[in-house]
């Protein structure tokens, strides 16, 4: 089955860049989404589709994909985006959403 | 704005079936989009579960397919999780949410409900 796979924690300074990685064979012919959750409460979409920004969601957050790999990037990193942050995709050939095993973002 | 709500027992002995509600309001469930269940074990990761779609086509985890059922209940607006068979390895929040589709493909979550426990112990 597919697999997506995620660093378990990622950690910066607050006004850094944070980028978080998810890896997956042939990623770049799927659509990726990422989630942002917060402790205790449900998951959140960050991007989906790759690139696009729900609203509500701060310009600082973006996404790309580049060989096998997507990639959550958060520009300025504040505080208040500690959380975990979960990928996800749909994959055709076994007709199956597959998350992520998520990663922990700390803000030092 | 759709919103979504889990109801379900939160407490489920070893071997019987895990039933959870999710009642979807701001939203018609015959209209359109596909509706999903996805769940987290303590302090893990999240597991997606299964999809149904407006349309009847249904897509389950290939791990739980022979314990998993989910159906549509247009007249309450709600759809419903129903698990069989269930151990501690069950035990998990349950999340409800709305996944979209295009072209035959599902995408994101949009929208998930608060979340439920399930606890699976005698």
């Amino acid at each position: 089955s597919y697999v997506l796979t995620q660093p378990p924690s990622v950690s910066v300074a607050p006004g850094e860049t944070a980028r978080i990685t998810c890896g997956g064979d042939n990623i770049a012919n799927k659509h990726v989404h990422w989630y942002q959750q917060k402790p205790g409460q449900a998951p959140v979409v960050a991007i989906f589709y790759d690139y696009d920004r729900p609203s509500g969601i701060p310009e600082r957050f973006s996404g790309s994909k580049f060989g096998s790999t997507a990639t959550l990037t958060i520009s300025r990193v504040e505080a208040g985006d500690e959380a975990a942050y979960h990928c996800q995709v749909w994959d055709k050939t076994s007709a199956q959403v597959v998350f992520g095993g998520g990663t922990k973002l700390t803000v030092l | 704005q759709v919103q979504l709500h889990e109801s379900g027992p939160g407490l489920v002995k070893p071997s019987e079936t895990l039933s959870l509600m999710c009642t979807v309001s701001g939203y018609s469930i015959s209209a359109g989009l596909c509706w999903g269940w996805i769940r987290q074990p303590p302090g893990k990761g999240l597991q997606w579960l299964g999809t149904m779609c407006h349309t009847g086509t249904s897509y389950y985890s290939p791990s739980l397919k022979s314990r998993l059922s989910i159906s549509l209940d247009t007249s309450k607006n709600s759809f419903s999780l129903s698990l069989t068979s269930v151990t501690a390895a069950d035990t998990a929040i349950y999340y409800c949410a709305t996944e979209t589709t295009s072209g035959g493909k599902l995408g994101d979550f949009a929208y998930w409900g608060q979340g439920a426990l399930v606890t699976v112990s005698s």
